[in-house]
């Protein structure tokens, strides 16, 4: 069965650090979304991409985020310098259509 | 307010016993999601409902759309069934979910 994957599955960075989490969506999806949970907290939203732009995104995706589909197979979010508060899972997610989503094994990101 | 409610926030019970988590939300939605997350931290999507009920194997999952209300059922539940349920919601025509904080549940042999 077809599955979202993730890459790496633990990173450690250093605070100011740039980070790139990448995800490999199931291959005839359109949607994909990024998602973060900090420990002991609700998975929260960060950002949709459909036909290669940002259709949505929250008040938390703020500039020192971006995402890309490089190459059409990946998608990435970037973190440019990040800050001890971005220490969380990072989820990946896709979907055919706006219907369900299916969602990657996450990568745990520890800003030091 | 959170948009989504769940209850309890944990629930421990005996291998064999009837499971019920509820689900309320405050928006119009189009679509909710109950996930399952395990301690690793891997999101599996169990059920989307829009309207009705939905069942897999010992999984059932209702939605009451004019309450603003959901429940998730597991029957005859098992050590296996040991997870975080999750409640999500789509409102309107936005493609984000919006969580609720999750419902901790323990089956014990």
């Amino acid at each position: 069965e077809p599955e979202v994957t993730q890459t790496p599955s633990h990173q450690v960075t250093q605070m100011g650090q740039e980070v790139i989490l990448r995800c490999v969506p199931i291959s005839n999806h359109l949607y994909f979304y990024w998602y973060r949970q900090i420990l002991g907290q609700k998975v929260e939203f960060l950002v949709s991409f459909y036909n290669n732009e940002i259709s949505e995104k929250s008040e938390i995706f703020d500039d020192q985020f971006s995402v890309e589909r490089p190459d059409g197979s990946n998608f990435t979010l970037k973190i440019r310098s990040t800050k001890l508060e971005d220490s969380a899972m990072y989820f990946c997610a896709s979907s055919r259509q706006v219907y369900e989503q299916y969602f990657g094994p996450g990568t745990r990101l520890t800003v030091t | 307010k959170n948009e989504v409610e769940q209850s309890p926030q944990n629930l421990t019970a005996q291998e064999g016993e009837f499971i019920t988590i509820n689900c309320s939300y405050s928006v119009g939605i189009s679509a909710l999601h109950w996930l399952q997350q395990h301690p690793g931290g891997g999101i599996v999507s169990l059920f989307m409902l829009s309207s009705g009920k939905k069942k897999h194997g010992r999984l059932i999952a209702t939605i009451n759309i004019q309450e603003k209300h959901s429940s998730l059922h597991i029957t005859a539940s098992h050590p296996r069934d040991s997870a975080v349920y999750i409640c999500a919601v789509r409102t309107g025509g936005a493609q984000k979910l919006v969580f609720g904080q999750g419902t901790r549940l323990t089956i014990n042999p």
